[in-house]
Parts: structure tokens; C-alpha cells; sequence
């Protein structure tokens, strides 16, 4: 079935270096990619997304973009701060099943 | 209030328990989502809801159980529950179900079954 694959976490790195997380897919048709971000203590939020083959997502300095000869959709990110650090989720979306399918979570952890 | 609120926030129950879990939104969208997030696994979908109308239940055991009111309201009725049950449990709306809106979430309420 439909699945995402994320790299496990935790991922720590020092302010102002460069972030890549890994997300890989397998779908049976031609999904809509998405990253979601979850905060502290808080719920997941919409980071960026992309619908189709070579688009860009981008947001708040992050991008991703949906490769579709690799079944990918890596987030990064420039130069991360510390208050990018939290969980964030790579999921899919297919028309066919109308659900949004989720990857385990990568833990970011930026120290000053 | 504004996006999506649940309560309570934490919840400690033992295994004869009966318990609800309460989510609310205040966006005006028609679908609204249960989750389940356990430690180091992917987020599970649980129940979908549409216009009031559950269009999926993901193979949920039965002491699981929904009820949406009304649009703006979903609740989780929750009675024998085993401690693997213990999770952050997700809410979250979508103007519709039926297309890749974005889905907006609440904080989650944690559960522990003792």
C-alpha cells in the first residue's frame, strides 16, 4: 500500500547549518506531498506542500521538492534556528483513498 | 477561541474507565479527523468524518468510539482500554475530506491507561 519512509531522528545541529530530512514514497498513482511541522506541546501545522512532479514547496526558508524519478520529497532548510526545532512529519495524499498518510516523524533539535 | 481546541489536555484512566475526549473547531470546515500518535510510529488515522457522516473507520477496535454531533463538534468515547492505548490522541479539520486540503490540528490530548 501507499507508505512514506522518513530518516529516524533525532537530528541535532548547531544554529545557522544546513538541514536536509530524508522523505521516499510508495504510491500506486501520483500523490500530493506535504510536510508538516509540530511544535512543543502544540499540534501538527501545514509547512509546505507540493501536487506534482518538480514542483517546489517552500515556507519560512524551507523547501522540498517532489522528485518523482526518486519517489522523494527532502526537506531543507539553508540555515535553521532554534526555534526550528521540533518534530516534522513528510505525508502523502491520494485522491484514490482520500487520506493523508503519514511518515513516523524526524525529531530536529537546534543548539545556539 | 480560534483553530482547533481539545480537551482535556491530559488524561489518566484505568482500564474499567469510561472516559470522552472532546475536540471543537472553529473554522467553519465540514471534515474532521481522530489520530493516533504513538512514540516512533507514523501517525494512524482513525475515524473521518464528513458533514457529520463517519466515511471511514480505519480499523478501529470497537472501545474506540466516535460521535460528531454537529460540524463544529467530534467527541471520543473511550471504555476498557488496554495500556497499549496509551498515546497522544490528534484531532484535526479540513474544509472537505474529499480532496488534499489542509488539515489543521489541535494540541492532542495525552492518555495514559494504567
Amino acid at each position: 500500500g501507499d507508505s512514506v519512509t522518513q530518516m529516524e531522528g533525532p537530528v541535532t545541529l548547531s544554529e545557522e547549518a544546513f538541514l536536509t530530512i530524508n522523505c521516499t514514497y510508495t504510491a500506486t498513482g501520483y500523490p500530493s506531498l506535504f510536510w508538516y511541522v509540530q511544535y512543543p506541546g502544540e499540534g501538527l501545522q501545514l509547512l509546505l506542500k507540493a501536487t506534482k512532479a518538480d514542483d517546489k514547496g517552500s515556507n519560512k526558508g524551507f523547501e522540498a521538492t517532489y522528485r518523482k524519478e526518486t519517489t522523494s520529497f527532502h526537506l531543507e532548510k539553508g540555515s535553521v534556528q532554534v526555534s526550528d526545532s521540533a518534530v516534522y512529519f513528510c505525508a502523502l495524499w491520494m485522491d484514490s483513498s482520500y487520506k493523508l498518510i503519514f511518515g513516523s516523524g524526524t525529531r530536529l533539535l537546534v543548539r545556539p | 477561541e480560534t483553530g482547533v481546541t481539545q480537551t482535556p489536555r491530559h488524561l489518566v484512566m484505568g482500564m474499567t474507565n469510561k472516559k470522552s475526549l472532546k475536540c471543537e473547531q472553529h473554522l467553519g470546515h465540514n471534515a474532521m479527523y481522530w489520530y493516533k500518535q504513538s512514540a516512533k510510529k507514523p501517525l494512524e488515522l482513525m475515524f473521518v468524518y464528513s458533514l457529520e457522516e463517519r466515511v471511514e473507520n480505519n480499523s478501529v477496535p470497537s472501545r474506540f468510539s466516535p460521535e460528531c454531533p454537529n460540524s463544529s463538534h467530534l467527541f471520543l468515547h473511550l471504555h476498557t482500554l488496554q495500556p497499549e492505548d496509551s498515546a497522544l490522541y490528534l484531532c484535526a479539520s479540513s474544509q472537505d475530506s474529499d480532496y488534499n486540503d489542509e488539515q489543521f490540528f489541535g494540541p492532542g490530548t495525552r492518555l495514559t491507561v494504567l
